[in-house]
């Protein structure tokens, strides 16, 4: 059983540009979760995509999007960079049966994005 | 609005000593409530969460509605529990989708 790999481990951008950052799910998942961490912060909560659509967002700009691939991986991008964008990206992968409770969540080691 | 609020950002114990670490909570309906820890060059992981009342190395956590806390415990400290805590809230209903997050407790346990 693969866990969630995400790439690249670390990204140095300049702000203005885009940014592509990406995320295997864990073996068996359905459902993708990516999370923003700022230092000293806890993460918080970008989107969530279930079966390739988006299930749940957070109080993100739309510049913040998402893309679920039909084997479960995922893509966050960002487009015209700011320097607060500067966070450990991560991305969670769980596997949703439709009940009401939040499924368990595995996380990967993350990306962390720097904006200059 | 959902918010978890950690008041304490460190906490030093010594080994074999009680630990607590506070967890408070605001949501208006049922929330499900969790606790995740990051050990040194680990990835964050899923220790505990209040529907299954189960007691993972050795720590335990009861949701108190009345005091919208859900505080985490161990009677006796173990230096490998040095770590990163986030106590995380989850709603009911339609908002299940998502953790809100705490900012964390760092957790050192000396010899």
């Amino acid at each position: 059983e693969t866990g969630v790999t995400q790439s690249p481990t670390h990204l140095i951008k300049t702000r203005g540009q885009q940014v592509t950052l990406r995320c295997s799910s864990q073996s068996g998942h359905n459902t993708v979760s990516w999370y923003q961490q700022a230092l000293g912060q806890g993460p918080q909560f970008i989107f969530q995509y279930y079966r390739e659509e988006e299930n749940g967002r957070g109080n993100f700009p739309p510049r913040f999007s998402g893309l679920q691939f039909p084997n479960y991986s995922s893509e966050l991008n960002v487009n015209a960079l700011e320097l607060d964008d500067s966070a450990l990206y991560l991305c969670a992968s769980s596997s949703y049966r439709g009940f009401a409770t939040n499924e368990k969540l595995f996380f990967g080691s993350g990306t962390q994005l720097s904006v200059l | 609005a959902q918010r978890v609020t950690q008041p304490e950002k460190l906490l030093s114990v010594f080994k074999g000593a009680p630990v607590e670490l506070k967890c408070n909570y605001s949501y208006s309906g049922s929330p499900e409530l969790f606790w995740y820890v990051q050990y040194s060059r680990q990835r964050l992981q899923l220790l505990l969460r209040h529907i299954s009342r189960e007691s993972i190395k050795g720590f335990t956590a009861d949701l108190n509605k009345g005091e919208t806390s859900f505080h985490l415990k161990k009677p006796f400290a173990q230096e490998e529990d040095s770590a990163m805590y986030y106590c995380a809230l989850s709603g009911g209903g339609g908002s299940n989708y998502k953790l809100t997050f705490g900012k964390g407790t760092l957790l050192t346990v000396n010899p």
